[in-house]
């Protein structure tokens, strides 16, 4: 089974400084994909980045980062110069593509940037 | 294009009366899923569908909850009746077949059950 953890329910940042969020992960498949996923307070869901278990690189798009360590399972989101309006939950989630899953989410954390 | 389009956004029910929830996928997205989203956690998969064959429904209370998707497009969620516990937000979302491309998800409904 998948299995998606986010172990920090809420963070602050001050405006313009970077913040790491951490996404860990469990699977027995050896290919799969990492997502993370954005959620304003309106409700939906913002694809924001993602990471292939076969990708050599580092995926980044933008602002986001994601630092992949595949011995660790970890897949940490990182936002550069944050702004207000990346205040939202977000979401770490996984989709192993040998079984049938559906994606996987983890709880979310927080984020909450501070002028 | 278009994205997912789910309606109502809102709806407030009292216990044991009905609801439904209505989801257009992307076009050409063969795959759509349900998912319910307690406060304070994440998206639970609900029930998958392959074209118009639900897949996957292992986590769907098949007591008071339905749905279908019709021609293999359009699907409805409906609960009946509802009960407290069912206030959450109802997500859809839909993805090509080859998932890697991952899910793409509608605004959602939040439901509020009093």
């Amino acid at each position: 089974a998948q299995k998606i953890t986010q172990t920090q329910p809420g963070m602050f940042v001050q405006e313009k400084e970077a913040v790491t969020l951490d996404c860990t992960y469990d699977t027995s498949d050896p290919s799969y994909g990492l997502f993370w996923y954005k959620q304003p307070s309106s409700g939906e869901m913002i694809f924001l980045i993602y990471q292939g278990s076969y990708d050599q690189q580092n995926a980044t798009e933008g602002r986001y980062s994601l630092n992949f360590q595949k011995a660790r399972k970890s897949a940490n989101l990182v936002i550069s110069a944050s702004q207000l309006g990346d205040s939202a939950m977000y979401f770490c989630a996984m989709l192993a593509f040998g079984g049938n899953t559906p994606l996987v989410f983890g709880k979310g954390t927080r984020l909450s940037v501070i002028a | 294009e278009a994205g997912v389009v789910q309606s109502p956004r809102y709806k407030i029910i009292e216990k044991k009366q009905p609801v439904a929830f209505w989801c257009n996928p992307i076009s050409g997205h063969n795959t759509l899923y349900w998912y319910r989203q307690n406060l304070g956690q994440g998206p639970e998969l609900l029930i998958r569908y392959e074209n118009e064959e639900a897949v996957d429904d292992s986590q769907l209370p098949k007591d008071r909850f339905s749905a279908e998707r019709l021609k293999g497009v359009d699907s409805t969620l409906k609960i009946q009746p509802a009960e407290l516990g069912d206030s959450a937000v109802y997500l859809c979302a839909s993805s090509l077949r080859d998932r890697a491309y991952g899910y793409t998800f509608g605004s959602g409904t939040r439901l509020t059950v009093v």
